[in-house]
C-alpha cells in the first residue's frame, strides 16, 4: 500500500522550462524524504525535509514541506537534460518504516 | 567508496531455485533497510535490521523470504524457490538511527526465468 502518492506520474518537457512535482499524503510524517532515480541504480538522497513550511534550495530545485508535513512539493527551474530520471519522496513515519510515493519519471529533452 | 554497495548488480535464475542477496552498508550505520521495487513504481519496504535484530516484516516478506544480519555489519536476503513474480530490484539501504536519512545501494536486478 502507497501512502505516498505523487503527480504528475510522468512528465515531459523541453529544456529550459519549469516544472513541479506534487508528494501528497493523509499521514503525516516526521520527515520527508526527496530522491532521484536513474535506470538500473539506486535512489540518491536530493534533500529531508523536517519542519512544517519548510523550504530548501538546492541550485536549480526547490522543495517544500507543507505546513501540516502530510505532502511536499519539487520545483525545478530551468529543467536541463541531465535532471532527467525517477523522482521519488519518501516519508518517515511514527514507526520505522519509510514509505515511497508512487514517483514522477521526468523527461528533459533538448 | 564508503557508500552502500550491494552484490551481485544483476542475477538470472530459473524458477525454483534459490538465490542469495549480499548488502554492505556504510559502516558506522545501525541501521539496514531490504526495499523492493517494480518497474515504474517506488521502492517497497521489506524489512529492516537495527545491528544484528530484525526488527520489523512486511507482510509482503513471505516465508520463501529470509533476511540476515549476523554481526551487525553486511546483511544477506535470500529468497527460496523463486517465483516469477520475484523479478524485481533488491534495493538494500542504510542510516545512522531512525527515521534518518537513508542511503541506497546500486540494487540488485533479479529475473526468474
Amino acid at each position: 500500500t502507497q501512502l505516498l502518492e505523487q503527480s504528475p506520474q510522468f512528465l515531459s518537457i523541453q529544456e529550459g522550462e519549469n516544472l513541479t512535482v506534487y508528494c501528497n499524503s493523509s499521514s503525516v510524517f516526521s520527515s520527508l524524504q526527496w530522491y532521484r532515480q536513474e535506470p538500473g541504480e539506486g535512489p540518491v538522497l536530493l534533500v529531508t525535509v523536517v519542519t512544517g513550511g519548510e523550504v530548501k534550495k538546492l541550485k536549480r530545485l526547490t522543495f517544500q514541506f507543507g505546513d501540516a508535513r502530510k505532502d511536499s512539493s519539487l520545483h525545478i527551474t530551468a529543467a536541463q537534460p541531465g535532471d532527467t530520471g525517477l523522482y521519488l519522496c519518501a516519508g518517515a513515519g511514527t514507526g520505522n518504516q519509510f514509505y515511497f510515493g508512487t514517483g514522477t519519471s521526468l523527461t528533459v529533452i533538448p | 567508496d564508503t557508500g552502500v554497495s550491494q552484490d551481485p548488480r544483476h542475477k538470472i535464475t530459473k524458477r525454483g531455485q534459490n538465490v542469495t542477496f549480499r548488502c554492505d552498508p556504510i559502516s558506522e550505520h545501525n541501521r539496514l533497510y531490504w526495499y523492493r521495487q517494480t518497474l515504474g513504481q517506488g521502492p517497497e519496504f521489506l524489512t529492516y535490521f537495527q545491528n544484528e535484530a530484525q526488527l520489523e516484516k512486511s507482510r509482503l516478506l513471505s516465508d520463501r523470504f529470509s533476511a540476515e544480519r549476523p554481526k551487525g555489519s553486511f546483511s544477506t536476503l535470500e529468497i527460496q524457490r523463486t517465483e516469477q513474480g520475484d523479478s524485481a530490484m533488491y534495493l538494500c539501504a542504510s542510516s545512522f538511527w531512525a527515521g534518518n536519512e537513508q542511503f541506497f545501494g546500486p540494487g540488485t536486478r533479479l529475473t526468474v526465468l
